[in-house]
């Protein structure tokens, strides 16, 4: 089945560092990819899509400045954390869909494993 | 703006008892999707349902889309311990590329 890698899967850094963290699709191509913040037994909350080749659509209230994202290709995009604040610690999960298949209709997000962040 | 309402936030049953969870959109979804999230896993893709109506089984789980393409649910028969996890709804904007992912709802299992 499709598989997403997110790298690293834990990180912890000192305020103020910048971190990256990537997400590629592994066996099939991603026009699409989104990023997503989930918080201790609550539901992902989505930041934003990220199209190959075009800038990043963000959500309401995300500071694209201070979250970064790179969809350089098909297979790979990248968030960076810019200048890290111990509020910004969180679990970050990336997904991907499958440019391949069915119609018009959107194909199922398959999701990365998670990065969890831990600002000092 | 859009929402997914996805009730109840948490269930606890017997293993062998039934459990359904549902979702609802204040606007009309393209589709929806299910996804099951284990305690410290990320989501997995369960199911997507297209059809107004549409009725779909994966063995013990059964999952609807309403008639006006604004409801769906999951329902597990026969609950084993294996079912234990967060199970979400995601609705696809009609029109968009925006998906909604419900708060989910935890099942917890007793054997």
């Amino acid at each position: 089945g499709a598989v997403v890698s997110q790298h690293p899967s834990w990180v912890i850094c000192k305020s103020g560092t910048s971190v990256k963290i990537e997400c590629r699709s592994l066996d099939f191509q991603a026009t699409t990819m989104f990023w997503y913040r989930q918080f201790p037994k609550q539901s992902l909350m989505l930041m934003a899509t990220s199209n190959e080749g075009s800038k990043a659509t963000y959500e309401q209230g995300v500071e694209k400045d201070k979250f970064l994202i790179n969809h350089a290709s098909l297979t790979l995009s990248t968030l960076t954390v810019t200048s890290a604040h111990p509020e910004d610690s969180s679990f970050y999960i990336c997904s991907a869909r499958d440019r391949t298949g069915g119609g018009l209709i959107g194909q199922p997000q398959h999701f990365g494993d998670g990065t969890r962040l831990s600002i000092l | 703006g859009q929402q997914v309402m996805q009730i109840p936030q948490y269930q606890h049953v017997q293993e062998g008892e039934d459990f359904t969870t549902y979702c609802n959109s204040s606007t009309t979804l393209s589709n929806i999707q299910w996804y099951k999230q284990r305690p410290g896993g990320h989501p997995v893709f369960l199911i997507q349902l297209v059809k107004s109506g549409e009725v779909k089984k994966q063995k013990r789980l059964t999952f609807q889309f309403g008639e006006a393409k604004k409801n769906s649910s999951l329902h597990i028969t026969a609950t084993q311990t294996t079912d234990v996890g967060t199970y979400f709804c995601a609705g696809r904007l009609t029109g968009g590329f925006k998906t909604i992912f419900g708060a989910g709802t935890r099942l917890f299992v007793k054997a």
